[in-house]
């Protein structure tokens, strides 16, 4: 069974760092790109980052590029996201999710970690 | 970027009943090289990470019941529940993987009236 674990959440102030982690398990997780995704606070859902199999390429939302980097650890089955210069609008349940081999089709979520910037 | 506009924004629907979902795109989802739609239809319940329904805008998920069903080409996509049940309640989003950034739509939420 695919297991996704985030944790790392919190408050935070605007302008602080915040470093989210995803625990994999149940799957070859050095074999599947991986991704983020966040929801605002009773709104939709927003793609944010995703990272290939070895971590040699990552990719952004423009509004999240500079200031968040994705990374992953294969011989942990961990995935991070390192939030910088955080704003009020990144307050938001931050989702690892795992994309199918065959494009970005989100086929297992974590629970979500939840993310506030205020002061 | 490509725009996911769904329609409605929410619905209230009688058990039994026929309900259904649009989303609209700015730009084609047609994939050139398989003739099939990069779309994809998830239900989310209150307090839960979306959960994967439909992808290739018409190919059920393993284990999702088939009174889910979803058409549509190009720019124009359906979600229809052909028999709604009382745990069908929840938001549904549709979202594009053509290419970055995989946007979704507003999402719907779909209560029993």
């Amino acid at each position: 069974e695919v297991r996704l674990v985030e944790s790392g959440g919190g408050l935070v102030q605007p302008g602080g760092s915040l470093r989210l982690s995803c625990a994999a398990s149940g799957f070859t997780f050095s074999t599947f790109w991986m991704s983020w995704v966040r929801q605002a606070p009773g709104k939709g859902l927003e793609w944010v980052a995703d990272i290939n199999q070895d971590g040699s390429a990552t990719k952004y939302v423009v509004s999240v590029k500079g200031r968040f980097t994705v990374s992953r650890d294969n011989t942990k089955n961990s995935l991070y996201l390192q939030m910088n210069s955080l704003r009020a609008e990144d307050t938001a349940v931050y989702y690892c999710a795992r994309p199918l081999l065959s494009g970005e089709i989100f086929d297992s979520w974590g629970q979500g970690a939840l993310v506030t910037v205020s002061s | 970027d490509i725009v996911m506009t769904q329609s409605p924004d929410s619905l209230a629907v009688s058990l039994g009943e026929r309900a259904t979902i649009n989303c609209k795109s700015s730009q084609s989802l047609l994939h050139s090289s398989n003739n099939k739609n990069q779309l994809v239809w998830y239900q989310q319940k209150p307090g839960q990470p979306p959960k994967l329904l439909i992808s290739w805008a018409s190919t059920r998920e393993s284990g999702v019941p088939d009174r889910f069903s979803g058409s549509g080409s190009g720019t124009d996509f359906t979600l229809t529940i052909s028999s709604l049940q009382a745990e069908d309640a929840a938001v549904y989003y549709c979202q594009h993987y053509s290419f970055d950034p995989y946007t979704f739509g507003q999402g719907t939420k779909l209560e029993i009236k």
